[in-house]
């Protein structure tokens, strides 16, 4: 069956620190991955999408980045955390279709 | 570019009443519209599409959307509230090529007062 797996669900983090969230996905092969950050407040904002192994496409300029180390897998990461970092981290998949399907979220709380 | 705005940050309803969330879209040629719902710490839901077609797209919790090409709007709509619709709804768009990346508007917070 066709499903996201994000992990940590919650995290809390020191500023400064480094940051690892993984997304993995089964049921599909070769997919388009996503991750979107909701901030406090606001709408989702696409921060990295990728069509294939080690592709990666950066939509905003930031304290963050991706890697695609796996056909499905998806890793977001950050050397040194900011307080504005904080927010609700989702992956998502399309499998093939036309809409997005999004794993359950990573809260992440920069302190 | 492509774009959307939710004009109204907060709509509140009566249970029973016919609600409405707005959404207006920006996008070249011919759009893909969606409506996802998140419920709290959750992730986003999909509840509707428009691809092509009817207008009048009918999608999950008895909610349906009306797609309007030249008010370029996508409004989500319910004849009846239940105080469980109470959530946030993010309307999307994206256009016909690309890699599939959808855009979101800010959010509506629907609250269905009992």
């Amino acid at each position: 069956s066709q499903t996201i797996h994000q992990w940590p669900a919650t995290l809390v983090q020191p500023v400064g620190s480094p940051l690892s969230l993984e997304c993995t996905v089964e049921g599909t092969s070769n997919p388009n991955l996503y991750w979107y950050r909701q901030a406090a407040g606001r709408g989702l904002q696409l921060l990295f999408y990728s069509v294939g192994i080690g592709q990666i496409s950066s939509e905003v300029p930031q304290n963050l980045s991706a890697s695609r180390p796996q056909d499905r897998q998806f890793i977001l990461s950050s050397k040194k955390l900011l307080l504005s970092d904080s927010g609700f981290y989702l992956c998502a998949c399309p499998f093939g279709g036309a809409k997005l399907f999004f794993g359950s979220g990573t809260q992440l709380s920069v302190l | 570019a492509q774009s959307v705005a939710q004009p109204e940050d907060q709509v509140n309803v009566a249970e029973g009443n016919p609600l409405t969330v707005k959404c207006t879209y920006s996008v070249s040629g011919n759009p893909y519209l969606f409506w996802y719902v998140q419920y709290p710490n959750r992730g986003l839901q999909f509840l509707l599409k428009y691809i092509t077609g009817d207008n009048l797209v009918k999608g999950s919790y008895g909610f349906e959307a009306e797609f309007n090409k030249s008010q370029t709007s996508f409004h989500l709509k319910k004849p009846s509230a239940l105080v469980s619709d109470s959530a946030l709804y993010f309307c999307a768009v994206r256009d016909r090529t690309g890699a599939n990346n959808l855009f979101f508007g800010t959010g509506t917070r629907l609250t269905v007062i009992p």
